[in-house]
């Protein structure tokens, strides 16, 4: 099993360029999430998902889009980006009957750069 | 929605000293509370959880012990060593368990 992975694992953008964080499980797990890291703010959700065409947003949702087409993927889509959005963005997944029951496995991170 | 506060934000140990760490949740609803270590560059794992039914749980030299009543839990190393030093985070679900909500984080610096 491969687990988590993420792509791309460094990105630089341009303030209004738009991207899609890529996020695939081979767990076979319904629950995955989408969290973002800065200094000292520790894990913040921004979106997550209960299973194939169900999602919900986070803490921090705005700038933001997701779907979940199949139970492998849940893609992060930016929008239009924004220095604010400057971070590192990690892909979680959980077997569990909800996200706060057991353990999130997380993918390696992402670390975006917004100039 | 659930709350957590970690404290403190940075610790720093000699090798050998024990370590501690503590978070408190405002949801007394609240029934699983994991701790999670992030070495430098690295993805969040997980290291030892405890359910509501336990006041406390061991593995090798990591200890959690919960408090409902005041609603806090900890983060118990003993015999700390420099592969020990990471930031730890702690989380609490939020209500219905469709969510975790981490603390800020505490960085433990073990030094030689």
């Amino acid at each position: 099993n491969a687990g988590v992975t993420q792509t791309p694992k460094f990105q630089v953008l341009k303030t209004g360029q738009s991207m899609t964080l890529q996020c695939a499980q081979d767990m076979n797990h319904e629950y995955m999430s989408w969290y973002r890291q800065d200094p000292g703010m520790g894990l913040r959700l921004i979106h997550y998902s209960v299973g194939a065409g169900i999602t919900d947003q986070g803490e921090v949702p705005n700038g933001y889009n997701v779907s979940r087409s199949t139970t492998e993927d849940f893609p992060l889509r930016l929008l239009s980006a924004a220095p604010s959005q400057t971070s590192v963005y990690f892909c979680a997944s959980s077997k569990n009957r909800g996200l706060g029951t057991g353990e999130l496995f997380f993918g390696e991170g992402s670390r975006l750069t917004v100039l | 929605g659930e709350n957590v506060e970690q404290h403190p934000s940075t610790l720093s140990v000699q090798e050998g000293d024990s370590a501690v760490i503590k978070c408190t949740y405002s949801d007394s609803a609240s029934n699983y509370f994991p701790w999670y270590k992030q070495e430098l560059g690295k993805r969040p794992q997980l290291i030892i959880d405890i359910r509501s039914n336990v006041g406390e749980k061991k593995d090798q030299r990591i200890a959690v012990t919960l408090n409902k009543t005041a609603k806090h839990f900890s983060l118990h190393i003993t015999e700390t060593q420099p592969e020990d030093s990471a930031v730890y985070f702690c989380a609490a679900p939020q209500p219905g368990y469709s969510t975790l909500t981490f603390g800020k984080g505490t960085m433990l610096l073990v030094s030689p």
